[in-house]
C-alpha cells in the first residue's frame, strides 16, 4: 500500500492565485483530514470528511474549500491565495472517526509558500 | 479554549540518555492522548496512543504515560540514540471529541 499520497510536494503561488493540493489515500478510510503546520506551531485541523460527499468545517477554514468525490481522494482548494496560506499542509485519513483508539495516518505534505 | 503544550521547544542529548518530553493540556475529559513523531520534510508517524482508561503504553524502548488528573503525558525514550533525533508532537482528543489538539513539538536532537 502507498498509504497518503499528496501532491505536488513543494508549490509557490503568487497572490490571488488558485490551486488544488491533491490527497489520495488506499487504505480504505472512511475519514479524511486536512491540516496546516505554520513553523514552529503544532496543527490545525482545515477540512475533514467522514466520507464519500461528507465534509464539514474545522478550525481553520476560511480561504480553503474541500471536496470528497470518492472514499480515496480529498482535495484542498486554494482560491485566491494569501501570504497567509503560506505553511505546509497535510492530508490524514483514519478508519473510523475520532474514537479512543482511531489512529490518523498522514501524507508527506506539501509546503506552500504565497508571494 | 483548549490548549496542549510541549515543553521544551528543544532538547539536545548524548547519546545512550535516557530522557522525558513533556506534554500538558488544559481539559481533564480526555479521550486519548497520541504521541507522533515528524522528519524533516516528512508527514507525522504515530508512535503511542494512550486511551483514557490507560495510564501508559509502551513500545520497545518508548514509553508514554497519562496522568489525567494533573492534565499531563510524558515520552520516556530510553538509551536514546541518534535516529531518534526527529521532532515529537502529543496530540489529544479533548472533551467533545471533535478533532485532535496537537502541541507545538519537542525538536530532539540526540548527538553521537
Amino acid at each position: 500500500n502507498a498509504g497518503v499520497t499528496q501532491t505536488p510536494k513543494f508549490r509557490i503561488l503568487k497572490i490571488g492565485q488558485s490551486m488544488t493540493l491533491q490527497c489520495a489515500q488506499d487504505m480504505n478510510h472512511n475519514y479524511m483530514y486536512w491540516y496546516r503546520q505554520d513553523p514552529g506551531m503544532g496543527l490545525k485541523l482545515i477540512y475533514y470528511s467522514v466520507g464519500a460527499g461528507i465534509t464539514d468545517k474545522g478550525e481553520v477554514p476560511n480561504g480553503y474549500n474541500v471536496s470528497r468525490s470518492t472514499t480515496e481522494d480529498f482535495p484542498l482548494r486554494l482560491e485566491l491565495a494569501a501570504p497567509s496560506q503560506t505553511s505546509v499542509y497535510f492530508c490524514a485519513s483514519s478508519y473510523g472517526g475520532l474514537g479512543p483508539t482511531d489512529t490518523q495516518y498522514f501524507g508527506p505534505g506539501t509546503r506552500l509558500t504565497v508571494l | 479554549k483548549q490548549e496542549v503544550t510541549q515543553i521544551p521547544a528543544a532538547l539536545s542529548v548524548p547519546e545512550g540518555e535516557n530522557l522525558v518530553l513533556n506534554c500538558s493540556f488544559t481539559d481533564s475529559a480526555i479521550y486519548n492522548l497520541q504521541w507522533f513523531r515528524q522528519d524533516p520534510g516528512k508527514g507525522l508517524t504515530s508512535l503511542l496512543l494512550i486511551q483514557s482508561s490507560q495510564r501508559e503504553q509502551t513500545s520497545g524502548r518508548l514509553n508514554a504515560s497519562l496522568d489525567k488528573s494533573s492534565g499531563r503525558s510524558t515520552l520516556y525514550i530510553a538509551a536514546s540514540q541518534p535516529g531518534d533525533s526527529a521532532t515529537y508532537l502529543c496530540a489529544a482528543l479533548l472533551g467533545g471529541g471533535s478533532r485532535l489538539t496537537f502541541g507545538e513539538g519537542t525538536q530532539l536532537t540526540v548527538n553521537p
